[in-house]
C-alpha cells in the first residue's frame, strides 16, 4: 500500500463547478498535513496546511479525519486557473528532529470554459 | 527577495559523466533538501540536511552525492552509477526546529540523457 494514495484522475470540470479531492494516508503517526498545487513544468507550491478542525481560505476547504487517516480538498466556483495538479502531502518526524515529507502522486485538475 | 534558487534550469548528461545540479537560499535556513519527481509521480527524497557538514540520505540516494559546506549551498551530483537520471529535481529548505511547516521549493532542474 502507498504510504499516500490520491485519485490521480483526471478531474474535467466546468467553470463554477465545485471539486473535491480525497487522499489516504498509511502512517497513523503522521503529524503535519498540506495540499500542494503544481502546475505543468513547475515547482510545487504551498495551498494550505490542513488542520483536525478544517480550515478555509476562500472557495478551498481542506478536512482532516485523523480516525479515518483521510484528507480532502474542496474547491468551490471553479475557475478556469485552477487547472493544475494537486498533491496531498503528509509529514512525520517520528522522534526526529527532521520532517520528513511524503507526496501522494498527485491529481490532475482541468476546468473548461 | 528571500527564496531558493535553483541553476541550471535544464541540464543534459552524457553517458558516464557526473553532473551538479545548484541550489542556493538566502532565507537563514538550517535544513535542505532534494527531491526527484518523475512523470505522473509525486516527489521523492534523495538527501537532506539538517545543518553544514551534516546530511543524511532519504528514500533514493543510490547514484547521488551532496555537500553542504556552507548554510546557503546544498548542490547536488548526479554520478555515472545513476542509471536513470531522466527527472525533475527540486530542491526545498525549512528552518530548523520547524520541521512540521510546509516545505518551500525552488523553481527546479530539469536533468536529460544525451
Amino acid at each position: 500500500r502507498k504510504e499516500v494514495e490520491q485519485d490521480p484522475g483526471p478531474f474535467n470540470v466546468p467553470e463554477g463547478a465545485t471539486v473535491a479531492f480525497n487522499c489516504t494516508y498509511s502512517n497513523s503517526a503522521s503529524q503535519s498535513f498540506f495540499w500542494y498545487r503544481q502546475d505543468c513544468r513547475k515547482e510545487p507550491k504551498l495551498l494550505m496546511s490542513v488542520y483536525s478542525s478544517g480550515n478555509e481560505d476562500g472557495r478551498f476547504t481542506a478536512q482532516l479525519n485523523r480516525a479515518s487517516q483521510y484528507i480532502s480538498l474542496l474547491i468551490r466556483d471553479s475557475k478556469l486557473s485552477d487547472s493544475a495538479t494537486y498533491l496531498c502531502v503528509v509529514n512525520y518526524a517520528g522522534g526526529t528532529s527532521y520532517g520528513k515529507l511524503t507526496f501522494g502522486q498527485g491529481t490532475i485538475l482541468t476546468v473548461h470554459p | 527577495d528571500g527564496g531558493i534558487t535553483q541553476s541550471p534550469k535544464y541540464l543534459f548528461r552524457k553517458e558516464g559523466q557526473n553532473v551538479t545540479l545548484s541550489c542556493e537560499q538566502n532565507l537563514n535556513h538550517d535544513a535542505m533538501y532534494w527531491y526527484r519527481q518523475d512523470p505522473g509521480q509525486g516527489l521523492r527524497l534523495i538527501y537532506y540536511s539538517q545543518i553544514v557538514n551534516d546530511f543524511q540520505k532519504g528514500d533514493i540516494a543510490e547514484g547521488y552525492s551532496v555537500s553542504r559546506e556552507k548554510k546557503e549551498s546544498f548542490p547536488l551530483t548526479v554520478t555515472s552509477a545513476q542509471k536513470n537520471p531522466t527527472a525533475f529535481y527540486l530542491c526545498a529548505s525549512t528552518p530548523t526546529g520547524a520541521w512540521y511547516q510546509p516545505q518551500h521549493f525552488g523553481d527546479g532542474t530539469r536533468l536529460s540523457i544525451l
